[in-house]
């Protein structure tokens, strides 16, 4: 049980260029959120998801785009990265029959150049 | 006014000490509160939640003021690997899907 998983760990990007962050979880869980931590500020969320094929935008979805095919996989694309991207992006879960309190992927960190 | 806003940084205090951080968030339907600790460029892991009535768990204590809309957490004793920084957490209120809003957080280190 791996719980929250995310690849890659570390990426750089140049401006203009698009990736694809994974996010993988083998909890069975509905709920599924990004957000972005910008150095020492808190996290802001960018999109979440309910449930496969239903997705909303959170705080800053500007420039980002998600989709929740499956219940396992919710995974963030970045279509043409800036520097203001440049961020630590966790992943997220619900814990197990404790709504709100949520469990966290170890992070990708994103540099665009 | 930010939806959650924290205690400035940083708290350097000697081991032993005790250490309280204050919180205040502006959404008066929030129903769920949280702190949560963030190790050095790691993801942030739940610490405690808290509830109304007060609660405790070993050496940490979690306050929550509803009146004021204010939430504290207090370290008593402190050790070396309490030095972190303490996210104050709320959910959004009413049908808003699970979504946590996050402090800026307040980073602790605690010295020899």
């Amino acid at each position: 049980n791996a719980g929250v998983t995310q690849t890659p760990k570390f990426r750089i990007l140049k401006i203009g260029q698009s990736m694809t962050l994974q996010c993988t979880q083998d909890m069975n869980h509905n709920y599924m959120y990004w957000y972005r931590q910008d150095p020492g500020m808190g996290l802001k969320l960018i999109y979440y998801s309910v449930g496969a094929g239903i997705t909303d935008k959170g705080e800053v979805p500007n420039g980002y785009n998600v989709s929740r095919s499956t219940t396992e996989d919710f995974p963030l694309r970045l279509e043409l990265a800036a520097p203001s991207q440049t961020s630590v992006y966790f992943c997220a879960t619900i814990l197990p029959g404790l709504a709100g309190e949520q469990f966290f992927g170890p992070g990708t960190r994103l540099t665009v150049l | 006014r930010k939806e959650v806003e924290q205690d400035p940084g940083p708290f350097n205090v000697p081991e032993g000490a005790t250490v309280a951080f204050n919180c205040t968030y502006s959404n008066s339907a929030s129903q769920s509160f949280f702190w949560y600790r963030q190790d050095c460029r790691k993801e942030p892991k739940l610490l405690m939640s808290v509830y109304s009535s007060g609660n405790e768990d070993g050496r940490f204590t979690a306050q929550l003021n509803r009146a004021s809309q204010y939430i504290s957490l207090l370290i008593r004793d402190s050790k070396l690997s309490d030095s972190a920084t303490y996210l104050c957490v709320v959910n959004g209120g009413g049908n808003q899907g699970g979504k946590l809003i996050f402090g800026q957080g307040t980073e602790l280190s605690v010295k020899p």
